[in-house]
């Protein structure tokens, strides 16, 4: 079946540190990911894409690991603040192409 | 630019009611989507349509609908209103509707079915 998990439900860092949050997908022929974060009262906000054809790719302070073989997706946040305390998602795109899959996502809580 | 803007931001319905939910795409966005979110989870696919055609449709009952009109906004139905029906109602607008594009979500409409 189609579905996109997260390893892990919460993660806290202090501020400053660098964090990783975790993803596993489990269609073999997903061919393009998106890493959102949505903050409380608000809709889910971009971060960043990745198509198969790439294995890493990398934004402001973030940075984003496909690995194909083992099906898994990373999202790399560094010298974290206060303000990327958010839940984190990542998502799929569907068999048929019309829709994102989304997992249960990652609350980063970020302490100072 | 404004974003992805929906209409309302909140509201109560009891059971049995129906619901309308509204949607602005970004302007240049042709495909709006609507995805359900209840609290905790994930956000869940419901529809896509762009140009006004139905492109795709979730795991849903027939109370779902909706359509999209000639400017791009859309509206997203529900019938017969049930307490699961309670959730984060988040529409999303991209530019094609093509599955490799970036989606852009609104704040949503926090639906509570009493």
């Amino acid at each position: 079946g189609e579905s996109v998990g997260l390893h892990l439900p919460t993660l806290s860092v202090q501020e400053g540190d660098n964090s990783i949050i975790n993803c596993a997908y489990s269609n073999s022929a997903s061919d393009y990911f998106i890493w959102y974060k949505q903050e409380s009262g608000k809709g889910p906000q971009f971060i960043i894409d990745i198509r198969s054809n790439m294995d890493k790719r990398q934004g402001q302070r973030v940075t984003v690991l496909l690995n194909k073989t083992v099906k898994h997706l990373s999202l790399q946040i560094a010298a974290t603040q206060p303000g990327d305390s958010a839940v984190y998602f990542c998502a799929e795109v569907n068999q048929a192409g019309t829709a994102l899959i989304f997992g249960k996502g990652t609350t980063l809580s970020v302490s100072s | 630019d404004a974003g992805v803007t929906q209409s309302p931001t909140h509201l109560i319905k009891t059971r049995g009611q129906h619901v309308t939910l509204r949607c602005s795409p970004i302007s240049g966005h042709k495909s709006v989507s609507w995805y359900q979110q209840v609290l905790g989870q994930g956000p869940q696919f419901i529809f896509q349509y762009y140009e006004k055609e139905e492109r795709g449709r979730g795991n849903f009952p027939d109370r779902f609908s909706a359509r999209q009109f000639p400017n791009y906004s859309s509206e997203l139905n529900v019938n017969a209103l049930l307490l699961g029906d309670s959730a984060l109602y988040l529409c999303a607008s991209s530019l094609g509707g093509q599955h490799n594009e970036k989606l852009f979500f609104g704040s949503g409409t926090q639906l509570s079915v009493l």
